[in-house]
Formats: structure tokens, sequence, C-alpha cells
């Protein structure tokens, strides 16, 4: 299983655009990249998924290289209420062993 | 927001008791989760179904089970509940196995 490696927290600004990145060494050649936002008691919420290049949606972009070997969840202009935790996670599609790791701890400041 | 439902939304409980976990969905979404979520660990799988009757473990399963008996309900059954179990637990649903979920509110489970 591909296990992801991403900073524990980041400090931002309101009206900065924050990049988020998930190293993900050994991630497989069938492994979908996915990020996630979890409030204060609050279940995860999906944010995006991609498999390589560039993803985008109306909340994030999302950054993948070509050895996809890392990824970067680009959030832009940030506002308070985008402090939350964000995890990466790797996974197959036709799987469902997909791993949360810690997360990344996300502080924005007015 | 997935229609999706657990209850309770908190219990505590005592150690060596039965303890049973539901959720709901409204979607008829053919897979659903069960996490549970401590300090330090972020969310781990306990168990999966996907279908009516067809579950299985993930990577914290021990001293717990589960049951689908129709497309809406999963329940998590704690046997025999101990302090380690103390956590919070969310359960999750997907249309399509490792795409988009949809998490519930979570319940917070004590053992004292």
């Amino acid at each position: 299983l591909a296990k992801t490696t991403q900073p524990i927290s980041m400090d931002s600004y309101e009206g900065q655009e924050v990049n988020i990145t998930c190293s993900h060494n050994n991630i497989a050649t069938n492994d979908y990249i996915t990020w996630y936002q979890q409030f204060p008691s609050q279940g995860p919420r999906f944010i995006i998924q991609g498999y390589k290049t560039k993803v985008t949606n109306e909340v994030a972009s999302l950054f993948i290289p070509a050895d996809r070997k890392s990824s970067t969840l680009s959030l832009p202009r940030v506002s308070l209420s985008d402090t939350a935790v964000y995890y990466c996670l790797v996974g197959d599609p036709g799987g469902f062993k997909t791993i949360f790791g810690a997360g990344t701890r996300l502080f924005v400041k007015a | 927001d997935a229609g999706i439902t657990q209850s309770p939304r908190h219990k505590v409980t005592e150690t060596g008791t039965p303890v049973t976990l539901r959720c709901h969905q409204t979607e008829n979404h053919r897979y659903m989760y069960w996490y549970r979520q401590d300090p330090g660990h972020g969310l781990r799988l306990i168990h999966y179904s996907y279908g009516v009757k067809d579950t299985d473990k993930g990577e914290v399963s021990d001293g717990y089970s589960v049951s689908r008996s129709k497309t809406e309900d999963f329940l998590l059954t704690l046997e025999s509940a101990t302090s380690s179990q103390t956590s919070v637990y969310f359960c999750a649903i997907s249309e399509a196995r490792q795409l988009e979920a949809f998490f519930g509110q979570g319940t917070r489970l004590t053992v004292v």
C-alpha cells in the first residue's frame, strides 16, 4: 500500500494561495490521488481527485508531476473558513485499502 | 450533503458491554465503510461492505464485527467493548470503489 507523507501543519493568511505537497514514492500504476478536508467534529469531505497532470474544480487544483511520486493541492485565496485538516490519500479505485495519513493541519490567520 | 446518518452521536459505555453503532444512508450507494479516528492515527478503516451481506475486514478489524442486511444500513458491533475502543467512529458511503466518499458526522464512543 502506498504510504503518504505530508507536512504536519502549515500557516497562512487570508487571501493567500496555499500549496500542500504530499509525497507518495511507492504509488502504484492503478492508484489515484485523492484529497479530503476535515473540520473539527465533522467527517472528512472530498475535495479533489486526480491521476496525472492537473485537475481543477471550483474549490482547488491538484498538480501531479509525470513521475506521480508527489502531488500538490493548491487552494486559491484562502479564507478563515479554510482552517482544517487536509488529507492526501493514494489508492487503487478497484480496491478498498486506501490509507488515511495524519493529514496537514492548515491554520489561516486574519 | 449526502443522506447519511449515524446513531447514536455520542455514547458512554462500560468495559465488557456490547455496543452497536448504526449507519443509515438514503443514497442507495453500494459501498459502505466504518472508520475510527484517534489522535495521531488519522482515520483507519475497520470494515467495509460492497453489497448486502457482503463485507470484509479493514486494517483494524479486531474486536469489531459488521452486518449489512439492507442496502441502507451498515451496523458496527463491539461485542465486548474495551477502553482501547474509545474513539470517534465515522461511517462513509460511496457509489463506486475508492471514488468520492461521503462521510457521516461521526459517533463519539467512550468506554469506561
